[in-house]
């Protein structure tokens, strides 16, 4: 079965520092992966997405994410963090071969940083 | 840009009420979803259409159904309400690219 883990409930940064926010994935074949924001009160944003090729892929507001095949892995990290970067961050997953194009999502990181 | 627009922000309905939650979308996407979103449970799929009345359980329909009788638009039912239903309701449309969700609905049953 398709699962996504994201282990850190909530990550704390201070601005101007770097962030990771970690994702773990187990889905059969080779997937597809996104990103997702949440700001308070509001529905999610796309951030970004790997499909193919390079394993790092960079997104909107100056994140990035690599790709890490043999850990399963898409952690999503930004250089130099801003307060306005708090928010509630989903990775998800889809299968290739699922013509359904269901994502399946991680619990959600809630990610403060502060001044 | 594309558009998905939820009828409701907030909802407060009652134990036993039947409740609709409508969504919609401008971009003429085929694929629409319904998720809830609980606090450390992340989303998950309660429906979803590929088509006009052509409709497929998600991970957790029970509770719950839906109707599309116009491209875009995709209602999610709730016959009888009940207070484990108390959730964040997020629909979603897609294209080849990625999936664009609408601001949420929040549903409190009391």
């Amino acid at each position: 079965a398709q699962s996504v883990a994201q282990p850190e409930d909530q990550v704390n940064v201070a601005e101007g520092n770097p962030l990771t926010v970690k994702c773990t994935y187990s889905v059969s074949g080779n997937p597809y992966l996104f990103w997702y924001v949440q700001y308070p009160n509001r529905g999610l944003q796309f951030l970004l997405k790997y499909i193919t090729g390079d394993n790092l892929v960079k997104g909107s507001y100056g994140f990035e994410a690599e790709f890490n095949k043999s850990q399963t892995s898409f952690h999503l990290k930004k250089p130099s963090a801003l307060v306005s970067d708090s928010a509630l961050y989903f990775c998800a997953v889809r299968d290739r071969m699922d013509s359904s194009y269901k994502l399946i999502f991680g619990s959600g990181t809630r990610l403060l940083v502060r001044p | 840009d594309v558009k998905v627009t939820q009828s409701s922000r907030y909802l407060v309905k009652r134990t036993g009420e039947k409740v609709f939650l409508e969504c919609v979308q401008d971009m003429d996407h085929e694929n629409m979803f319904w998720y809830r979103q609980d606090p450390g449970l992340g989303l998950r799929l309660i429906y979803f259409s590929y088509d006009v009345k052509m409709k497929e359980k998600g991970d957790i329909p029970e509770g719950y159904s839906v109707s599309r009788e116009k491209k875009e638009r995709f209602s999610l039912i709730l016959e009888s309400a009940s207070t484990n239903q108390t959730s964040m309701y997020l629909c979603a449309s897609r294209d080849a690219a990625e999936q664009y969700f609408g601001p949420g609905t929040r549903l409190t049953v009391t």
